[in-house]
């Protein structure tokens, strides 16, 4: 199976501070690559598919790149209600479709 | 409104059984293929199992091969996930999420239920 690893565990940032997150996945996923953001006692929302691709009502604030094992996702400028935890996860073929450990993102 | 609805968690024993349902509303429940995700208190997100839209394909992590079983009632809109053998470490929020396919070949879960909380303990 693919394993997912992301980093860092958790981050502690500013509001308006630059952030990136990296996905590395154990063998190449092309670019089958997701991600999710999941508040305190709410289901996971999809903010990227396709490694690149913003969902749609996602701010443009959120991008997302790379391709192969080596994945980033990039909050250009922390806004109060980005404070959350992070999971990348990968589709590529079939399942499992397994996720990242998570990178949680707090307040500085 | 596209909503998906989990009911069925609760308290069980080690050893015993739990069927889960997610009731699928706002959409065209028989297109779509399903996935169960987990998320035990204070950990990350676990991919469980998978069914198609059909219900012909299925797919189960091995943590829980063998003893959960996944189905879908096309007619009712729902899809179920029965739990036999239940252990501590199945403890967790249990999540119905809609598969989405874009281009062919990218897939992702789209729109998640709120979750039903199944805790394992004697």
């Amino acid at each position: 199976d693919i394993q997912m690893t992301q980093s860092p565990s958790s981050l502690s940032a500013s509001v308006g501070d630059r952030v990136t997150i990296t996905c590395r996945a154990s063998q190449s996923i092309s670019n089958y690559l997701n991600w999710y953001q999941q508040k305190p006692g709410k289901a996971p929302k999809l903010l990227i598919y396709a490694a690149s691709s913003l969902q749609s009502g996602v701010p443009s604030r959120f991008s997302g790149s790379g391709s192969g094992t080596d994945f980033t996702l990039t909050i250009s400028s922390l806004q109060p209600e980005d404070f959350a935890t992070y999971y990348c996860q990968q589709s590529y073929s079939t399942p499992p479709y397994t996720f990242g450990q998570g990178t949680k993102l707090e307040i500085k | 409104e596209v909503q998906l609805v989990e009911s069925g968690g609760g308290l069980v024993q080690p050893g015993g059984s739990l069927r889960l349902s997610c009731a699928a509303s706002g959409f065209t429940f028989s297109s779509y293929e399903m996935n169960w995700v987990r998320q035990a208190p204070g950990k990350g997100l676990e991919w469980v199992s998978y069914i198609s839209s059909s219900g012909n394909t299925i797919y189960y992590a091995d943590s829980v091969k063998g003893r959960f079983t996944i189905s879908r009632d096309n007619a009712k809109n729902s899809l179920y996930l029965q739990m036999n053998s239940l252990r501590a470490e199945d403890t967790a929020v249990y999540y119905c999420a809609r598969k989405q396919i874009a281009e062919l070949y990218y897939y992702y879960m789209d729109v998640w239920g709120k979750g039903t909380t199944v805790t394992v303990s004697s």
